[in-house]
């Protein structure tokens, strides 16, 4: 059973499409993250959900927009895509979120390719 | 804004050999982790360090944090081809809700 699963696995689309990537887990976590990873393997937060409440909203442009429907689930919708969304986005969760010796358990990522 | 900067950014070696990474930052961190990656995965935790000066090992793995807790060394000994990857030591932030800083990666190649 995988703890973190995230859909597509990998996207391919055109500049200014609309497109969503889903994450869940079925860890019983009341934390959920998106993070991308660039060309460059660097690893940077965007958003934390905790609860369905959304916690930590970093320096994102407002065409990201995440979703938590119930906290088992965090996805993640990006309008008008453009070349620099180029990326690898991984999804993760935690038990509770806030700890000082939190573990993070992330998804596989969906490697995103805007053209 | 707080970095964690490694060192070496890329390391190729044959396997036997020892070797150290280096995470480095001017920032204290409540704790430290050294997450590993490999490609077409997502990272997964290695260990959590939480006082200065802490040492843990697992295995063959040795991570150090340092006394000011704005450091950390992973050192791996006798380097086997399994151990070939992205690793990545991640800060845990003191601000508010306390979020995982990344530090910039070293990707480590070990060969037959």
């Amino acid at each position: 059973d995988t703890a973190v699963s995230q859909t597509p696995k990998y996207l391919v689309t055109q500049m200014g499409n609309d497109k969503s990537i889903k994450c869940e887990q079925n860890l019983g976590h009341d934390t959920m993250y998106w993070y991308k990873q660039d060309s460059k393997k660097f690893l940077k937060i965007m958003f934390s959900y905790n609860n369905k409440e959304l916690i930590i909203n970093e320096t994102v442009p407002n065409r990201f927009s995440p979703k938590s429907p119930d906290k088992a689930h965090l996805n993640l919708h990006i309008n008008s895509l453009e070349l620099g969304d180029s990326a690898v986005y991984f999804c993760a969760s935690s038990q509770v979120g806030g700890k000082t010796n939190e573990k993070l358990f992330f998804g596989s990522g969906t490697q995103l390719s805007v053209l | 804004t707080q970095l964690l900067e490694q060192s070496p950014q890329f390391l190729s070696i044959q396997e036997g050999e020892n070797l150290t990474v280096y995470c480095n930052s001017s920032s204290v961190f409540s704790s430290l982790q050294w997450y590993r990656q490999e490609p077409g995965e997502g990272p997964v935790l290695l260990v959590t360090v939480v006082t200065g000066g802490e040492v843990k090992k697992l295995k063959r793995l040795t991570f150090q944090f340092g006394d000011a807790r704005k450091d950390s060394s992973l050192h791996i000994t006798a380097a086997q081809p399994g151990d070939t990857g992205l690793y990545l030591c991640a800060g845990v932030s003191n601000t508010g809700f306390q979020k995982l800083v990344f530090g910039t990666g070293t990707r480590l190649l070990v060969s037959p």
